[in-house]
């Protein structure tokens, strides 16, 4: 079974708009932290967001704010305010705390292209 | 300030002939880890240290071997490349292992690797 999973291949939003990209995931580890990605066509990998499965408040950066729902395992980014620059693919991923050292669990990602 | 550098940003090699993608990182960070990834696709992890310490993954064929010599290098060997190994590889640091924010992922820009 999947442990993260998009299931928006892709998503469309006009400049100004917001946006919520989904994100579910599947784990019994009680301690484990979700993290979005960006990666432009450029291939680079930047970081946006954390949250931890202990936070108490839903985590926000700027025009990016984490909708995090613990029951239903869910972890949806929103972008507030579109802007062209966001057009990008965006991962979410998964590192659970059992196992020290090991990299992040990422979804298949979502497509964003913001139009003007 | 880069903290994370790959070289060369593109690479072409031939059917067979080795390859060796570089990494560096000026953050001191105990991890590396190389990813696999191919066109609209996740991230696949090939492999990381932990200091010293080589973790494999169970399905990276092989065909390809990293090397450590110190905190700052990690290198990327491809033995044999082959048409499959077509790809983007991206190296990645973190400070520990843990699922916690300090311990994000840094990504480097990439090495675009095309075999001819």
């Amino acid at each position: 079974a999947q442990k993260i999973t998009q299931t928006q291949p892709g998503m469309f939003v006009q400049e100004k708009e917001a946006v919520t990209l989904d994100c579910t995931y599947d784990t019994s580890d009680p301690s484990y932290g979700l993290f979005w990605y960006k990666q432009p066509s450029s291939g680079e990998m930047i970081f946006l967001i954390y949250q931890g499965s202990y936070d108490q408040q839903n985590a926000t950066e700027g025009r990016y704010s984490l909708n995090f729902q613990k029951a239903r395992k869910s972890a949806n980014l929103v972008i507030s305010a579109s802007q062209l620059g966001d057009s990008a693919m965006y991962f979410c991923a998964m590192r659970e705390s059992n196992q020290a050292g090991t990299a992040l669990i990422f979804g298949k990602g979502t497509t964003l292209s913001v139009s003007s | 300030d880069a903290m994370v550098i790959q070289n060369p940003r593109y690479q072409v090699t031939q059917f067979g002939k080795p390859v060796t993608l570089s990494c560096s990182q000026t953050l001191n960070h105990n991890v590396m880890y190389w990813y696999q990834q191919k066109s609209s696709q996740a991230p696949k992890l090939l492999f990381h240290y932990y200091d010293k310490d080589f973790n494999n993954e169970a399905d990276t064929p092989d065909n390809f071997q990293s090397r450590r010599p110190n905190t700052s290098f990690c290198f990327l060997d491809i033995r044999s490349p082959g048409l499959g190994d077509a790809a983007m590889y991206l190296c990645a640091t973190s400070r520990g292992g843990g699922p916690g924010k300090e311990n994000e992922q840094y990504f480097g820009p990439g090495t675009r690797l095309t075999v001819t």
